[in-house]
């Protein structure tokens, strides 16, 4: 199983441009979600999604877009990017237990975007 | 929103000490998690709690759910456990959405 991945590693973008961010899982999860990390603050929450088709905003979700057509892909999209968009950015996945309760969450290595 | 707070921020040891990570929370939760993310960016799991303690290998994870407190303990401590190790609250009302708190980082001198 490779568990979770993500494209690409590493991208420099300039003012306006867009890019997307592709998250693969292969555990079967129900759950996804992207998150940004940025030196001294903890992980903040994108987006995520409870289930193919199914998408929600979390902390920070103002000007970034996902979609999740199938339930192994979760995609993140910068429409105009902007430098404060400029953050590593990490896919994770969890399964559901009893009770509905979501269970541990596995991580993807992260992008790193820098934008210009 | 859920409120999470580790102490210490920093953290130096010398090898074979005993550590000690807390981790308090504002809400009622779901589960509580542990997790470790290495020097090169990696993030793993290390625990998840709803109740008393997990014990794997030297790392121990205790919760106090009335007190709203967790800890993390590694005995004997050794240079590969220097990592930043993060407390996140999972809490099903908010649609199991993850809170995080901003890390521990931990070096061990050998």
């Amino acid at each position: 199983n490779a568990g979770v991945t993500q494209t690409p590693k590493f991208r420099v973008l300039k003012t306006g441009q867009s890019m997307t961010l592709l998250c693969a899982q292969d555990m079967n999860h129900e759950y996804m979600y992207w998150y940004r990390q940025d030196p001294g603050m903890g992980l903040r929450l994108i987006h995520y999604s409870v289930g193919e088709g199914t998408t929600a905003k979390g902390e920070v979700p103002d000007g970034y877009n996902v979609s999740r057509l199938k339930k192994q892909n979760f995609l993140l999209g910068l429409e105009s990017a902007a430098p404060s968009q400029t953050s590593v950015y990490f896919c994770a996945s969890s399964g559901v237990g009893r009770g509905g309760r979501v269970r541990e969450q596995f991580f993807g290595p992260g992008t790193r975007l820098t934008v210009l | 929103k859920n409120e999470v707070e580790q102490s210490p921020q920093n953290l130096t040891a010398q090898e074979g000490e005993f550590i000690t990570i807390n981790c308090s929370y504002s809400v009622g939760i779901s589960a509580l998690h542990w997790l470790q993310q290495h020097p090169g960016g990696g993030i793993v799991s290390l625990f998840m709690l709803s109740s008393g303690k997990k014990k794997h290998g030297r790392l121990i994870a205790t919760i106090n759910i009335q007190e709203k407190h967790s800890s993390l303990h590694i005995t004997a401590s050794h240079p590969r456990d220097s990592a930043v190790y993060i407390c996140a609250v999972s809490y099903i009302a908010t649609g199991n959405q993850f809170y995080f708190g901003t890390g521990t980082s931990l070096t061990v001198i050998p």
